[in-house]
């Protein structure tokens, strides 16, 4: 089973609140990801993590920032929820090599009104 | 086109049938995912591989670097096996990075 947490589960929030979705891993692993998914679609990569003090924008434009000030932690922050910010959004770890499977946290469903 | 393209995007099934999803892709890969995505939303690895064949209880990957292609075998499929499959594909470029299939929906009614 991994351990990979994400919280909170569900949010429905008004426009302009500032928001910061929480993702915590207790492997150990350098790697960390940030995906969102809305319904029925695909999954894109918006932020990316290969170790502490680093952090990479992902395929998909994304107005979050984030944070990797610890191994384990890897927060996603929106400053100003819109309701184009409405969607799933999925944390994920995986180790240091190329090619190791990622371990997903349950996601956050997030609804901006 | 999408990198990865998956095959059906639904599929309903009979508890019992033997169930093949498939998925294309355009790159060269380090390695190819695949995973499960419940109604919840968690995703689950099922299998990852870059050559040949793997089995993991009632199901089985199998991938043809050559022609590019993989598929997802569930033999006696049950109800709870109802979710959406996912394929992903690791490219050679971009080091961890994974790139996603749209996901085969499938349901299985008992």
């Amino acid at each position: 089973e991994a351990d990979i947490y994400q919280t909170p589960r569900y949010l429905v929030i008004g426009t302009g609140k500032k928001i910061t979705l929480e993702c915590s891993q207790t492997m150990g692993h350098d790697k960390m990801y940030w995906y969102q998914q809305d319904p029925g679609m695909e999954l894109h990569l918006i932020h990316y993590s290969y170790g502490v003090n680093s952090t990479e924008k992902g395929d998909l434009s994304s107005e979050s920032t984030v944070s990797r000030i610890r191994t384990e932690h890897f927060p996603l922050t929106l400053e100003s929820a819109r309701p184009s910010h409405t969607s799933q959004y999925l944390c994920a770890s995986s180790e240091d090599h190329r090619g190791q499977p990622q371990h997903f946290g349950d996601g956050t469903r997030l609804s901006i009104l | 086109k999408n990198e990865v393209e998956q095959s059906p995007q639904n599929l309903t099934a009979q508890e019992g049938e033997f169930i093949t999803i498939n998925c294309s892709y355009s790159v060269g890969i380090s390695a190819l995912h695949w995973l499960q995505q419940h109604p919840g939303g968690g995703i689950v690895s099922l299998f990852m591989l870059s050559s040949g064949k793997k089995k993991h209880g009632r199901l089985i990957a199998t991938i043809n670097i050559q022609e590019k292609h993989s598929s997802l075998h569930i033999t006696a499929s049950h109800p709870r096996d109802s979710a959406v499959y996912i394929c992903a594909v690791g490219e050679e470029t971009s080091g961890s990075r994974l790139t996603f299939g749209e996901g085969t929906q499938l349901t299985v009614n008992p």
